[in-house]
């Protein structure tokens, strides 16, 4: 059981490159979200999604696409990165409404992104 | 418009003594909340929870407690041990938000021996 799986762990763009970073869960869970975590200002949603065909947008989507065709995947796109994007990205995923220790969020072991 | 606040970026304690995080949140529509703690290059991991219609959770060491007319709650750690050091995420969330979890800052804790 592999739990939550980002890849890649690092990489590093160029600023107007694109890129999908990778989300993957094996426990059949239906919520899923993407996080960014910087010095100072804690974790804050990006995209969020509560079943296969469905997303929305967290505290900070700009410059983020997300979509979900499958339960198991969560891919996270930057169009045109920018220096601002600078980050460590957290993939989470959970059974239900993250709520308790029953259903609380599993969260990926990161995804640490420079854009030069 | 941080809706989670953790005012105290870090806090040193001796090892057996309390620690004392505290988290502040402004939304009156959060009715659950969470701690969370998270150690260097990995991700978070669930700590302890609370439903607001609590006041207090305990799960051993770990008690949470909930001031809902202040808006405020604080997770306390009886008695600390170095390998508590690390960060701690406060979250709430809403019942009608689905599955939106909003942390705060995080508070850095250093457990001396």
């Amino acid at each position: 059981n592999a739990g939550v799986t980002q890849t890649p762990k690092f990489q590093v763009l160029k600023t107007g490159q694109s890129m999908t970073l990778q989300c993957a869960q094996d426990m059949n869970h239906e919520y899923m979200s993407w996080y960014r975590q910087d010095p100072g200002m804690g974790l804050r949603l990006i995209h969020y999604s509560v079943g296969a065909g469905i997303t929305d947008q967290g505290e900070v989507p700009n410059g983020y696409n997300v979509s979900r065709s499958t339960t198991e995947d969560f891919p996270l796109r930057l169009l045109s990165a920018a220096p601002s994007q600078t980050s460590v990205y957290f993939c989470a995923s959970s059974y239900s409404i993250p709520l308790g220790p029953n259903y609380g969020y599993t969260f990926g072991s990161g995804t640490r992104l420079t854009v030069v | 418009d941080q809706q989670v606040k953790q005012n105290s970026p870090s806090l040193s304690v001796q090892e057996g003594r309390i620690s004392i995080l505290n988290c502040d949140y402004t939304n009156s529509m959060f009715d659950y909340f969470l701690w969370y703690k998270k150690y260097p290059a990995e991700g978070p991991t669930f700590l302890i929870s609370i439903s607001s219609i609590k006041d207090k959770n305990e799960d051993g060491r770990f008690t949470v407690f909930l001031n809902k007319s202040a808006k405020h709650l604080s997770l306390h750690i009886v008695p600390s041990q170095p390998g508590d050091s690390a960060v701690y995420f406060c979250a709430a969330s809403a019942m009608g938000a689905g599955g939106k979890l909003i942390f705060g800052q995080g508070t850095e804790l250093s457990v001396k021996p």
